[in-house]
């Protein structure tokens, strides 16, 4: 079946080093992958939307790549600060061309000062 | 409003009792989604509406749940005969144009539904 895969257990690190988050998926190819960031009882917003043919995608801090055969997404934050501690859920176009996109569970950041 | 509008942002309601959740979306977003998200998952679709028809139904777990979008703006999210595992929050979403492919969605903060 097709799944989305993110790291459930958090990823603590200390400010100003970069965190990498992972999003891993099986048994479709996708057309495009986004990012969004939720923080505690709020609704998710979006960050990035990386397309099947790019390789990568920068936006300030933040760098997304995408490798198609690995089935593979890399969500880079450089310099974190404690402020971008929250929860990362990447989201797929999974369901066969109407384009909704499918989200993984997301995976929570902690940012140490 | 600037964003996408959800009422109520907490529902308490009886198992069997009859549940509404409304979605005011951008104005202009031709495309609305409805997603449920429970505690460290992440949001689950149910439907989605193109203008003023359900493009996409497929997610929506049984015929206790309902939704209408009359006039391709304003959605309401209709639960018959609630259980106790419908509570979540179900988060509105709504973007330009329909798909994904096209941009990102923009959420509304939710509506928490509890159901004793």
């Amino acid at each position: 079946s097709q799944k989305i895969e993110q790291n459930s257990e958090a990823l603590n690190i200390q400010e100003g080093k970069t965190a990498t988050l992972t999003c891993n998926y099986t048994n479709y190819s996708p057309a495009y992958l986004q990012w969004y960031r939720q923080d505690p009882g709020r609704g998710p917003v979006f960050l990035l939307l990386i397309r099947e043919n790019e390789k990568e995608k920068r936006k300030e801090r933040l760098k997304v790549t995408f490798d198609t055969t690995l089935k593979q997404s890399l969500f880079h934050i450089t310099a974190s600060q404690p402020a971008d501690s929250a929860t990362y859920l990447c989201a797929l176009d999974m369901s066969g061309g109407s384009y909704i996109p499918t989200f993984g569970r997301g995976t929570s950041l902690i940012v140490h000062p | 409003g600037a964003g996408v509008s959800q009422t109520p942002s907490n529902k308490v309601t009886e198992k069997g009792k009859y549940v509404e959740l409304r979605c005011d979306p951008i104005s202009g977003h031709t495309a609305l989604y409805w997603y449920r998200q429970s505690l460290g998952q992440g949001p689950e679709f149910l439907i989605y509406f193109q203008g003023t028809g359900a493009a996409d139904d497929s997610g929506l777990p049984n015929d206790r749940f309902f939704a209408v979008r009359p006039e391709g703006s304003v959605s309401t999210l209709k639960i018959q005969r609630t259980e106790r595992g419908d509570s979540a929050v179900y988060l509105c979403a709504s973007s330009r144009r329909g798909g994904g492919r096209t941009g990102e969605l923009f959420f509304g903060e939710g509506s928490r539904l509890t159901v004793l």
